[in-house]
């Protein structure tokens, strides 16, 4: 069964720093892209970006680029997001989705981060 | 950024119906375009992929149509399992861009 685990979501100050993970099961990790969209409260989906197989190909929605950075490690089948200099506007769940040729077919539960002091 | 259009924002019908999502997107997507339901509380769930696909374990109820701009979701004899909001999104073009959703209610 595929599974996907947020993790690392909480309250945290403005301006600062969070690192979320998520981690994979149930299927061949280093075979799929992963993604990370998100959806602030009551809002729509935001796609924020996403990695290949070997890391060697990330792309971000341009807003978020100099704020947030991907990265994977294949060897422990997780799936990470570096988020940096948070607003109130990065207030929202985090969900990790499992590419499939740019849609995605496998979701995490997601994680809420609220940026607030 | 290619700009994804959902229409309409919410939708009310009665049970056994059969309704229609409509997505327009700013440019030609060559059929690049997933449909996701999402259940109140829950993370999305993909239904359709390259715009007419079904996806495995999706009833089939659900079906997808369209091409260039113009793309629709149809989900015949409505259940109320159906609640849920839907969202298009499509992935010809970097950055991906959802729609920004349509909310299924029952009449």
């Amino acid at each position: 069964e595929v599974k996907l685990v947020e993790s690392g979501g909480g309250l945290v100050q403005p301006g600062r720093s969070l690192k979320l993970s998520c981690a994979a099961s149930g299927f061949s990790f280093n075979d799929y892209w992963m993604g990370w969209v998100r959806q602030a409260p009551g809002k729509g989906l935001e796609w924020i970006g996403e990695i290949n197989q070997d890391s060697s190909t990330i792309n971000y929605t341009p807003s978020l680029k100099d704020k947030f950075t991907i990265s994977r490690d294949n060897a422990q089948n997780t799936l990470y997001l570096q988020m940096s200099k948070l607003g109130s506007e990065d207030t929202a769940i985090y969900y990790c989705a499992r590419g499939n040729y740019g849609s995605y077919d496998y979701w995490g539960q997601g994680v809420m981060v609220t940026v607030s002091s | 950024d290619i700009r994804m259009t959902q229409s309409p924002a919410s939708l009310s019908a009665s049970l056994g119906e059969t309704v229609n999502i409509e997505c327009l997107a700013s440019e030609d997507i060559y059929s690049d375009l997933a449909w996701y339901q999402q259940k109140p509380g829950k993370s999305p769930q993909l239904l359709i992929y390259n715009a007419n696909s079904l996806q495995n374990g999706v009833p089939s109820r659900f079906s997808g149509s369209g091409s260039g701009t113009q793309y629709s979701l149809k989900i015949n004899s409505l259940q109320s399992e159906d609640v849920a909001t839907y969202f298009c999104q499509q992935y010809n073009n970097y950055p991906l861009t959802f729609g920004s959703g349509t909310k299924l209610e029952i009449k």
